[in-house]
């Protein structure tokens, strides 16, 4: 299976500036058809999960543009160019390439 | 409006069984491929169970296989989700989800508890 892993597991931030969650996984999430299936989702507190990113970089509908996603193969990131108080919650990278399908572990981002 | 309602949690012994439903509206659920994915209490998400759109073919994580039995019925837009010989580690947050163009759907959830 594959294994996400991600870093930090806490993001303690300041109000108003920027945040970067890492996201590496054991094998490339490149499929046989070109596209990499790499989502990125946010879960509030005591809400249910949502996707923000889905294949690496795209917002889903509704997602403010302050959040972004990059990367490409193993390695992708999360940024947050301006924490708000409403970002607050655990955010998970997740993989749709490769079956299985898995999460990583989860980034607690909170304010400082 | 999207919504997606689970039922069918409880509280059931080792080795018992239950049946989850997850009743979908407001979008073409026939054309979406559904999946399950479980929070134990205070822990991350795992991804348990996938099936696609038409019902004719599923995948697993490797913990459910021989057990869980994803399956669909399009004509009532309902996702089922089939758990036998349940274990204590399989107590959590049932819920089921659908990625979909420009977002997801989810629902809030059922809980799953095993335990003697």
């Amino acid at each position: 299976d594959v294994v996400m892993t991600q870093s930090p597991l806490s993001l303690p931030v300041t109000l108003g500036q920027p945040a970067s969650i890492s996201c590496r996984c054991s094998q490339s999430l490149v499929h046989s058809d070109g596209n990499t299936y790499l989502n990125w989702f946010q879960q509030r507190p005591g809400q249910s999960p949502r996707r923000l990113i889905y294949r690496v970089s795209n917002r889903d509908s509704g997602v403010p543009d302050r959040f972004s996603g990059s990367g490409s193969g193993t390695d992708f990131t999360l940024k947050i160019s301006r924490v708000e108080a409403e970002d607050v919650g655990v955010y998970y990278c997740m993989q749709g390439t490769h079956w299985p399908q898995t999460f990583g572990q989860g980034t607690k981002v909170e304010i400082k | 409006q999207v919504q997606v309602v689970e039922s069918g949690g409880g509280v059931v012994q080792p080795g018992g069984s239950l049946r989850l439903s997850c009743a979908a509206s407001g979008f073409t659920f026939s054309t979406y491929g559904m999946h399950w994915v479980r929070q134990a209490p205070g822990k991350g998400l795992e991804w348990v169970a996938f099936i696609r759109y038409d019902g004719n073919k599923e995948y697993y994580v490797d913990s459910v296989k021989g057990r869980f039995t994803i399956s669909r019925d399009n004509s009532k837009n309902t996702l089922y989700l089939q758990m036998n010989s349940l274990r204590p580690e399989d107590t959590a947050l049932y819920y089921c989800a659908c990625w979909a163009p420009g977002g997801s759907y989810w629902g809030q959830g059922t809980l799953v508890t095993v335990s003697s």
